[in-house]
C-alpha cells in the first residue's frame, strides 16, 4: 500500500534557526512529489514539484531535495511568516498526503 | 482569475440529512479530488475523477457520492450514512499524470 509519512509532526524554531523536515515514502510508480503550505482554515498552497532523484527545487528560504526514498523541505534563516503547515503528497494512481509538519517560528 | 471556487465556505445540517459541496475549476483541468482534512491532521482522498464521467473511490468514500458530468464540475454528496460527517473538505484539481494540484479554499461542514 501506498505511504506516506511526514516528521517531525511539529517543529518550533527561533528566527533564524535552519532546520529540515522529512518526507519518506513507498509508492509504486512515483509520478511526481509535491510540497505544500498550508495555512489555519486555508486550502493547502503550492510550493514545489519533483520528478527524480537528485532533483531539488529553491523558492526564497526553502529548499526541497529528492531521493529514492524521501524528500527533503530544508528551511534556511526562517522568518515568524514561516509558520504553517507543510505537506508532502505523492503522485501515482491518485494524489496522497502525509500528515504534515507543523512549523512554528518564534521571533 | 483562473481557479477552484468552493461553496459554501460553512455549512450546518442537521443529523440525518443529505449536503451537497460544490466544487468548480475553469482551468480546464482533466483531474479533481475530494479529501477530508480533520483537525490537526493531513488530507484524506475521499474520491477522484481523471475524466468527465469517471471517478474512483479513495481510502474513505464510504457514505460519500460523487459526480463529474463536466469537465469544471465535481460535486461531492455526504449521505446520511457517513457516521462522523463534521470535518473541513478540499477539492482540488490537476492536469492528468504528474503535475501539482491546485486546492480549493475548503468547505467547512457541521453537523449538528
Amino acid at each position: 500500500e501506498d505511504q506516506v509519512t511526514q516528521s517531525p509532526e511539529a517543529l518550533r524554531l527561533q528566527e533564524g534557526e535552519s532546520s529540515s523536515l522529512n518526507c519518506s515514502y513507498t509508492v509504486s510508480g512515483l509520478r511526481g512529489l509535491f510540497w505544500y503550505r498550508q495555512d489555519p482554515g486555508k486550502g493547502p498552497e503550492f510550493l514545489f514539484t519533483l520528478y527524480s532523484a537528485g532533483e531539488e527545487k529553491e523558492k526564497e528560504r526553502l529548499k526541497a531535495t529528492l531521493t529514492k526514498k524521501e524528500s527533503f523541505l530544508h528551511i534556511t534563516a526562517p522568518k515568524p511568516e514561516d509558520s504553517a503547515t507543510y505537506l508532502c503528497a505523492v503522485q501515482a494512481e491518485d494524489m496522497r498526503f502525509g500528515a504534515g509538519t507543523r512549523l512554528t517560528v518564534k521571533p | 482569475d483562473g481557479g477552484i471556487t468552493q461553496s459554501p465556505k460553512y455549512l450546518f445540517r442537521k443529523e440525518g440529512q443529505n449536503v451537497t459541496l460544490s466544487c468548480e475549476q475553469n482551468l480546464n483541468h482533466d483531474a479533481m479530488y475530494w479529501y477530508r482534512q480533520d483537525p490537526g491532521q493531513g488530507l484524506r482522498l475521499i474520491y477522484y475523477s481523471q475524466i468527465v464521467n469517471d471517478f474512483q473511490k479513495g481510502d474513505i468514500a464510504e457514505g460519500y457520492s460523487v459526480s463529474r458530468e463536466k469537465k469544471e464540475s465535481f460535486p461531492l454528496t455526504v449521505t446520511s450514512a457517513q457516521k462522523n460527517p463534521t470535518a473541513f473538505y478540499l477539492c482540488a484539481s490537476s492536469q492528468t499524470g504528474n503535475t501539482e494540484a491546485f486546492f480549493g479554499q475548503g468547505t467547512r461542514l457541521t453537523v449538528v
